[in-house]
C-alpha cells in the first residue's frame, strides 16, 4: 500500500507570496493532520481534518488555512509568506480520528522563504 | 497543559552498545504514547506505540513500556547499529478533547562503528 505522499517536496518562495501544499493520505485513511517542523520550535500542530471537516486547529495565525476533499486528499495554504514560515511541513494520515489511531507521516515539503 | 520532555542529545554510542532515551510526560487522562524516528532528510516514521498503562510497545529491537506511576515511556534497545543513527521523538495523544500529537524536542542518536 502506498504511503502518504506530499507535493511538492521542495519549494522556494519570497516574502509576501502565497503557497499551497498538497497531501495524499494512505488509501482508506480519512483523517489528515498537518505539522510544522522548525529547528527553533520543533514539531507543532497546525490542523486536523476528518471527513472534510476541520476537527482541530493549532495556534497559528489566520494566514495558515487548509481543507480536505471528498477523496481525503488535503491541501494547506499559507498566504502573505514571512521569513519565519520557512520550515518542513509534514502531513500525517490515520484511518480514523482518535487518540489510539496511529498517524503515518509523509516525507514533508521543505519550504524556504526568501 | 500536555507536554513531553525528552533527554537532551546528542547521544553518542558505539555499535552494539545499550541504548536508553528517557521520555516523561504530563497529561490529563490516559493518553496514548508513541515513539517516532526521523532519518536525515525524511519525514517521521512510527517506531512503536502503547495505548494503556503497562503496555509494552516493540519494533525492530526497540522497546518502551508505558509507566503511568512514573509518567514515563523510555525507549531502549539492547544493541544499537550504525543504521539506528537518527532523531527520535517521543509523543503523546490525549484520549479526550483536543487530540493532536504533542511531541518532545527530539533526541539525536549517533552510533559509531
Amino acid at each position: 500500500k502506498a504511503g502518504v505522499t506530499q507535493t511538492p517536496r521542495y519549494l522556494i518562495k519570497t516574502r509576501g507570496q502565497q503557497v499551497t501544499l498538497s497531501c495524499s493520505p494512505i488509501s482508506g485513511h480519512r483523517s489528515v493532520s498537518w505539522y510544522q517542523q522548525t529547528p527553533g520550535q520543533g514539531l507543532q500542530f497546525l490542523f486536523e481534518y476528518f471527513s472534510e471537516t476541520q476537527r482541530n486547529k493549532g495556534n497559528f495565525p489566520g494566514r495558515f488555512s487548509g481543507r480536505q476533499f471528498s477523496n481525503s486528499r488535503s491541501e494547506m495554504n499559507v498566504s502573505t509568506l514571512e521569513l519565519g514560515d520557512s520550515a518542513l511541513y509534514l502531513c500525517a494520515s490515520s484511518l480514523r480520528a482518535g487518540a489510539e489511531e496511529t498517524q503515518y507521516f509523509g516525507p514533508g515539503t521543505r519550504l524556504l522563504v526568501l | 497543559g500536555n507536554s513531553v520532555t525528552q533527554m537532551e542529545g546528542p547521544v553518542t554510542l558505539s555499535e552494539e552498545a545499550f541504548l536508553t532515551i528517557n521520555c516523561t510526560y504530563t497529561a490529563t487522562g490516559y493518553p496514548s504514547l508513541f515513539w517516532y524516528v526521523q532519518y536525515p532528510g525524511e519525514g517521521l516514521q512510527l517506531l512503536l506505540k502503547a495505548t494503556k498503562a503497562d503496555d509494552k510497545g516493540s519494533n525492530k529491537g526497540f522497546e518502551a513500556t508505558y509507566r503511568k506511576e512514573t509518567t514515563s515511556f523510555h525507549l531502549e534497545k539492547g544493541s544499537v547499529q550504525v543504521s539506528d543513527s537518527a532523531v527520535y521523538f517521543c509523543a503523546l495523544r490525549r484520549d479526550t478533547g483536543f487530540q493532536k500529537l504533542v511531541f518532545g524536542t527530539g533526541t539525536r542518536l549517533l552510533v559509531s562503528p
